[in-house]
């Protein structure tokens, strides 16, 4: 187990709904990350939060936003939900090194179903 | 990431033999690579990495394979094992992307008893 927990587990919502993923860091991580895989895909990168400013962001609308906490703790949000929106929604935590890569690990996922 | 739909490609092999998952990534760019596990139901998990400066990297019964001029990476699991059923992922990034993984499109490892 990584320490990367998420909640909730799964979920079922209606088209236009809102959500709200949560998702707390492994202890000594400062930067979370959130990403959406589809079935059979791989992970699509949504954006990063790093000391509480988003720090990057990947191909995907406004509608998607998300926090970071002063604890590092973070929400993604998701507004007018879409059929397309179904998918598990990963976060991953990593250290935060200044102008390095570093390694990511991820939580369980929430399982978003829209109907 | 590679969208490669609900047909994974898949890797069947018999227990004890070795398996080599490969990986093509289109980023010259790419400075560190990762390759993560999932199981069905779980969140990726961490297996090995390596860095754009070496070009081999061994953990315990895994190996990575980083060959930058034909940007190709291989995960090499030895003595292949029940538990190791699970679709493995290449990831990729570099500096300027701000540590935003890009991801391939998933290798289904199946293992036979």
């Amino acid at each position: 187990e990584t320490g990367v927990t998420q909640s909730p587990t799964h979920l079922i919502k209606t088209r236009g709904q809102q959500v709200t993923l949560r998702c707390s860091s492994q202890s000594g991580h400062n930067t979370v990350s959130w990403y959406q895989q589809a079935l059979g895909q791989g992970p699509q990168f949504i954006f990063q939060y790093y000391r509480e400013e988003e720090n990057g962001r990947g191909n995907f609308p406004p509608r998607f936003s998300g926090l970071q906490f002063p604890n590092y703790s973070s929400e993604l949000n998701v507004n007018a939900l879409e059929l397309d929106d179904s998918a598990l929604y990963l976060c991953a935590s990593s250290v935060g090194l200044a102008g390095l890569t570093d390694t990511q690990y991820f939580g369980p996922g929430t399982r978003l179903t829209v109907l | 990431g590679e969208n490669v739909g609900l047909h994974l490609p898949t890797l069947s092999v018999q227990e004890g033999d070795n398996s080599i998952i490969n990986c093509a990534y289109s980023n010259s760019a790419s400075d560190y690579f990762i390759w993560y596990k999932q199981e069905s139901g779980k969140g990726p998990q961490f297996i090995i990495d390596i860095r754009s400066n070496m070009d081999k990297r061994q953990g315990q019964r895994v190996t990575v394979l980083l060959n930058k001029t034909v940007k190709h990476l291989s995960l090499q699991i030895a003595a292949t094992q029940p538990g190791d059923s699970a679709v493995y992922f290449c990831a990729e990034t570099d500096n300027n992307a701000g540590n935003m993984l890009t991801f391939g499109g998933g290798t289904r490892l199946m293992v036979k008893p």
